[in-house]
């Protein structure tokens, strides 16, 4: 069975301060990992996905997340925080199962102080 | 190409109405998954559909909610005799086939609201 647990749902950080959002999931076999990104009022877009490469992704707006088998974690990173990040993220697993439906973790809020 | 789309982008209704919801999922995308996300929540999973098999309907919160896949392509999610809890986004997803690296591709949303 896979599982996704996001281990905060509202994180605050000062404009200019990095940003760690956290993940674990748990899966069977070698899963496939993403990260969301809702703005307020917006349609949810892919910020970065692993899929068995390598183990620290880049994706969008200097984003980042390492993936550790040996935590079960996928963590997402940026080193500055912008105004503009503030949104809802949701960390994802998908199984290498086909039948097996992709797994959304509930959500962390991101909130950015001035 | 093409994205997901849905409709209609708003639908009002009245209490004890019922409601159709469509997906039109991206071409060759075998697999369709309907959430919905009410106000300042996260995604609550409803149904999925994979292929030709039985659908995972485990999250749908009760038998007024049904969904249809027709020819592995469109789908439709029925709200019968709908309450005002029920209002929400509700967002359709689509990914292609593969074993790796499913990504889920959205939809705008739906959002229902139930007066």
């Amino acid at each position: 069975a896979q599982s996704v647990t996001q281990l905060d749902s509202h994180v605050s950080v000062s404009e200019g301060t990095p940003v760690l959002l956290r993940c674990n999931y748990s899966s069977s076999y070698s899963p496939s990992l993403f990260w969301y990104v809702q703005h307020p009022n917006k349609g949810l877009q892919l910020l970065l996905k692993y899929t068995s490469a390598a183990t620290l992704v880049k994706g969008i707006n200097g984003f980042e997340a390492e993936f550790k088998k040996s935590e079960t974690s996928f963590h997402l990173t940026k080193p500055s925080a912008h105004m503009s990040d503030a949104a809802e993220y949701f960390c994802v697993v998908s199984p290498m199962n086909r039948d097996d439906k992709i797994i959304f973790g509930k959500g962390t809020r991101l909130h950015i102080l001035p | 190409g093409a994205g997901v789309s849905q409709s209609p982008s708003n639908k009002v209704t009245e209490k004890g109405k019922d409601v159709e919801l469509r997906c039109d999922p991206i071409s060759g995308h075998t697999a369709l998954y309907w959430y919905r996300q009410s106000l300042g929540q996260g995604l609550e999973f409803l149904i999925y559909f994979q292929g030709n098999s039985a659908p995972d309907k485990s999250g749908l919160p009760s038998d007024r909610f049904s969904a249809e896949r027709t020819g592995g392509s469109v789908s439709t999610l029925t709200i019968q005799r709908t309450q005002q809890e029920d209002s929400a986004v509700y967002l359709c997803a689509s990914s292609p086939p593969g074993r790796e690296g499913r990504e889920q591709f959205f939809g705008p949303g739906t959002r229902l609201t139930v007066l």
